[in-house]
């Protein structure tokens, strides 16, 4: 069963780069089911698509922080990581990583498994 | 579109049924996903796709999509559905961006 394991600094200082990674285990992160993802939920508020990558690396971010983000796959890692960069209190949140799957015949999406999530706290 | 829209909170008798809804243009072109979220816990997948229920999600739980309107239902509510539920879906620009509801607060009385 493919487990996921966020892991990163819970505190962050303002401006700088919040730095995440996702472990992958029990399956491969070099596997053409998954696309691996980033989802984050602020505090009381609902959830955000970050974005998405593919092992062979094409990535998809939310447009609202396009400018912002940076995912990566490490295949002899088996990780998945996330860099947000000049983050402010707004950025404050539990960052998730999940597996998001693209129907190969129906058009659906889904984030079939989901880590346990880490929260990131951004202060001085 | 970009938008998901769903009723903030919405509330059931124990035992009957409930309908919580998603609405947007996205779901006209794909089905809508639902996820479970309770306080303290990562969401839950339970229903995608046309209406499919992943291992272990109970067949109270079901899925229907009408139009630009994606919904979960919930027949015979139990105290532990109590949570808050998200739908999702694909934005239906072309770009692969992944869209989610404001979410529904789900209470069982």
């Amino acid at each position: 069963q493919l487990q996921l394991q966020e892991s990163g600094p819970g505190l962050v200082n303002p401006s700088e780069t919040l730095s995440l990674t996702c472990t992958v285990s029990g399956g491969s992160i070099s596997s053409d089911t998954y696309y691996w993802a980033w989802i984050r939920q602020p505090p009381g508020k609902g959830l955000e698509w970050i974005g998405s990558v593919y092992y062979l690396g094409s990535t998809y971010y939310n447009p609202s922080l396009k400018s912002r983000v940076t995912m990566s796959v490490d295949t002899s890692k088996n990780q998945f990581s996330l860099k947000l960069s000049s983050v402010t209190a707004a950025d404050t949140a539990v960052y998730y990583c999940a597996t998001l799957i693209h129907g190969p015949t129906v058009n659906m999406d889904v984030f079939d498994i989901w880590g346990q999530g880490t929260l990131v706290i951004v202060s001085s | 579109s970009s938008d998901l829209t769903q009723d903030p909170a919405v509330s059931v008798a124990l035992g009957q049924t409930v309908r919580i809804t998603c609405q947007g243009d996205s779901l006209r072109t794909y089905y809508a996903s639902w996820y479970q979220q309770k306080p303290g816990q990562a969401p839950l997948l339970v229903i995608y796709g046309k209406n499919n229920r992943p291992s272990g999600i109970p067949d109270r739980f079901s899925g229907s999509r009408s139009g630009n309107t994606a919904s979960l239902t919930i027949i015979g509510a139990q105290a532990e559905d109590e949570a808050d539920y998200y739908c999702n879906s694909r934005d239906s620009s072309g770009n692969h961006l992944e869209l989610f509801g404001g979410g529904t607060q789900l209470t069982v009385l």
